[in-house]
């Protein structure tokens, strides 16, 4: 079966701009997650979705941050306006649902460079 | 809150020889716990899980993971470490009622020929 797709796989951006992610999960999997990954840091869960409906954005800057899922399917995650501390590696997984141990199946990431 | 502690940033072992990395968690409640591996320029690909089965619990690519509630730690090892293997191994709890799935910092293994 065909993985979690994201796009672009790298972006450069200077800092104040605006930048998108995209993400297309596993088809079938109702339960789409973002996370943010820092150099030399484990991924930090940033959103969670179920179906469209949003489950967790507790760790959300939500004052530039924005993400949002329609259709249940594919996802955006945006970032207006960028901040240099928001290089990153932003990684987009899905699982079948939202249980205790469902497995998460992880993209390759949007490598995200803010100048 | 739930947490995990990988000690070793950084780890190198002869292609052939045992490769152990540590992880020690701290739960409230009983722990669900993984170990992801990340390949340069690629995303978290799932090693094992422990789910309250089996404390011996076995992977892809011959590695395995111990949990022992005693130590509160979840190792993960492989008999004999391929050149394949070099790659950031991350270690995860949860996610369980409110806590999301947390990970580690990783451990880079580097393995020398």
């Amino acid at each position: 079966e065909a993985g979690v797709a994201q796009s672009p796989r790298y972006k450069i951006i200077e800092k104040r701009q605006s930048v998108a992610f995209w993400c297309n999960p596993i088809s079938g999997h109702a339960t789409l997650y973002w996370y943010q990954q820092i150099l030399g840091q484990g991924p930090k869960l940033l959103i969670q979705f179920q179906n469209n409906g949003v489950v967790d954005d507790s760790q959300l800057p939500k004052d530039r941050f924005s993400a949002e899922r329609l259709k249940g399917v594919d996802s955006t995650l945006k970032i207006q306006p960028a901040k240099l501390e928001d290089s990153a590696v932003y990684l987009c997984a899905s699982s079948l649902d939202s249980g205790f141990t469902d497995t998460q199946y992880f993209g390759p990431g949007t490598r995200l460079t803010v100048l | 809150a739930q947490s995990v502690t990988q000690l070793g940033s950084h780890v190198s072992v002869s292609e052939g020889a045992l490769v152990l990395l540590r992880c020690n968690y701290s739960s409230s409640v009983p722990p669900y716990l993984f170990w992801y591996v990340q390949y340069p320029n690629q995303g978290l690909q799932l090693l094992l899980k422990y789910t309250s089965a089996a404390t011996l619990v076995k992977g892809i690519n011959g590695f395995e993971a111990e949990f022992k509630k005693s130590e509160t730690s979840f190792h993960l090892t492989k008999p004999s470490a391929h050149m394949s293997d070099a790659a950031e191994y991350f270690c995860a709890v949860g996610p369980n009622g409110n806590e999301k799935l947390t990970f580690g910092t990783g451990t880079r293994l580097t393995i020398i020929p």
